[in-house]
């Protein structure tokens, strides 16, 4: 299976402290994407890293991957309460690429 | 620019009953998928669609279960004879082309309850 892991399953902590989310997967990928997801709610891009890169920014967020570790981190910097989400890994693999795959998901909760 | 839209929001139905769940992609968007998510789970890839073909179904049950996409109007998730078990949230995703390092537009989703 494809299906990326995520790392914690749950995570809080608060506010203005940073959240890292991990993500692992099995299979060689073409790239990999965070989404975020409010409660009850469909989900919201962040960013995409591509498997030739290591490290992406934006904002607040910043992305790593390891293809030969198959990991990928999600760091939060100097969180704030309205980040309370899920947040969820996808890739999109070298085989069969047709669709994204998605992790089960970390619920982040900031405490104000 | 509408983002994609999905209908109804909520949907009760009784064990045996037909649900049929609507999803139109964003504008221009050619390439719709649907995911299933139970609680406090992961989305579950269920079926890939350009206009009139289907991709990918590899994530639809065999039974029960059908989508189409038609030349005009929205995606059509279709589930018959729905049993306690396909109570979930079905989102649907679109997007303008398939190529690599695409991202995918969501809906908020069609929450089904079966009774």
């Amino acid at each position: 299976s494809q299906q990326g892991e995520e790392d914690p399953q749950a995570l809080s902590i608060q506010e203005g402290e940073n959240a890292t989310m991990n993500c692992s997967y099995k299979t060689s990928i073409n790239n990999l994407q965070w989404y975020r997801q409010n409660s009850g709610r469909g989900l919201v891009h962040l960013i995409l890293i591509r498997s030739n890169e290591r490290e992406k920014h934006s904002g607040r967020l910043r992305v790593t991957l390891d293809t030969s570790k198959k990991s990928s981190s999600l760091l939060i910097t100097a969180s704030r309460a309205a980040d309370t989400a899920s947040y969820f890994c996808a890739t999109d693999a070298i085989q069969g690429a047709q669709k994204l795959v998605f992790g089960q998901g970390t619920r982040l909760t900031i405490n104000p | 620019n509408a983002g994609v839209m999905q209908n109804p929001r909520h949907l009760v139905r009784r064990r045996g009953q037909e649900a049929r769940l609507r999803c139109s992609p964003m504008k221009g968007h050619s390439h719709v998928y649907w995911y299933r998510q139970l609680p406090e789970e992961g989305l579950k890839f269920m079926v890939y669609l350009q206009k009139e073909n289907i991709i990918d179904e590899s994530g639809m049950p065999k039974e029960r279960f059908s989508a189409e996409f038609p030349k005009e109007g929205p995606s059509i998730l279709r589930i018959q004879q729905v049993v306690r078990g396909d109570s979930a949230a079905y989102f649907c995703a679109s997007s303008p082309i398939r190529t690599l390092g695409e991202k995918l537009f969501f809906g908020s989703g069609t929450q089904l309850s079966v009774l």
